[in-house]
């Protein structure tokens, strides 16, 4: 069973960081490009960063681009999201998926940045 | 540019059949898409890729009651025999060179 499990959300204040994780199993996790998704609360879905399979093709949404950085470990099946200058407007669940056709998604872990 | 643009909003009887618009931008009307519901509170759930001939392959145990077919630009979801769990915000998402990733604004589904 394919499971995508975030981790690493919670309370910060603005300009403050943040590491989200995303734990694989099930499938080959190294064999698929993958992809950080959020949703401000009430909003819509929105497409936040990708990295491919090896991790040598990296795209970011305009609104993150030079804040935050994704990475992997194929070793560890895991993905990764540091958030740095974090904003009011970063605050949103987010989840992990899988390939550029989603056809997995993991349950979200929300990152809330207030004073 | 790509765009998907969804209706906000669509309501429907229980019981009844519901069909979705997800409308691509021009020049794009060749793109695949996958439809993803997400239930009140819930995280998203991949329903189908559907491509621009209509045919269409669905994720794991997703039911029958759910189909996919496209016209020109156009794609479509539509659920047949609607249930009261079939409620929910319904997203079409493409992908494409330079944007990886891209969502339309979606769909919330009332069944009434």
């Amino acid at each position: 069973e394919v499971q995508l499990v975030e981790s690493g959300g919670g309370l910060v204040q603005p300009g403050g960081s943040l590491r989200l994780s995303c734990a694989a199993s099930g499938f080959t996790f190294s064999s698929y490009e993958m992809n950080w998704v959020r949703q401000a609360p009430g909003k819509g879905l929105e497409w936040v960063s990708y990295i491919s399979s090896s991790g040598s093709t990296i795209y970011y949404a305009d609104s993150v681009k030079g804040r935050f950085t994704i990475s992997r470990d194929n070793a560890k099946n895991s993905l990764y999201l540091q958030m740095n200058s974090l904003r009011a407007e970063d605050t949103a669940v987010y989840y992990c998926a899988s390939r550029l056709v989603i056809d997995y998604w993991g349950q979200g872990t929300l990152v809330t940045v207030s004073s | 540019q790509l765009v998907l643009t969804q209706s906000p909003s669509a309501s429907a009887s229980l019981g009844a059949s519901v069909k979705l618009t997800c409308t691509l931008s021009s020049g794009h009307s060749s793109y695949a898409i996958a439809w993803h519901q997400q239930q009140p509170e819930k995280g998203p759930r991949y329903l189908m890729k559907l491509n621009s001939d209509g045919s269409h392959s669905k994720g794991d145990g997703i039911p029958d009651r759910f189909s996919g077919s496209s016209s020109g630009a156009e794609r479509y979801l539509t659920i047949s025999s609607l249930q009261s769990e079939d409620e929910a915000d319904y997203y079409c998402q493409t992908w494409g060179t330079g944007t990886p990733v891209v969502f339309g604004g979606g769909t919330k589904l009332t069944v009434l």
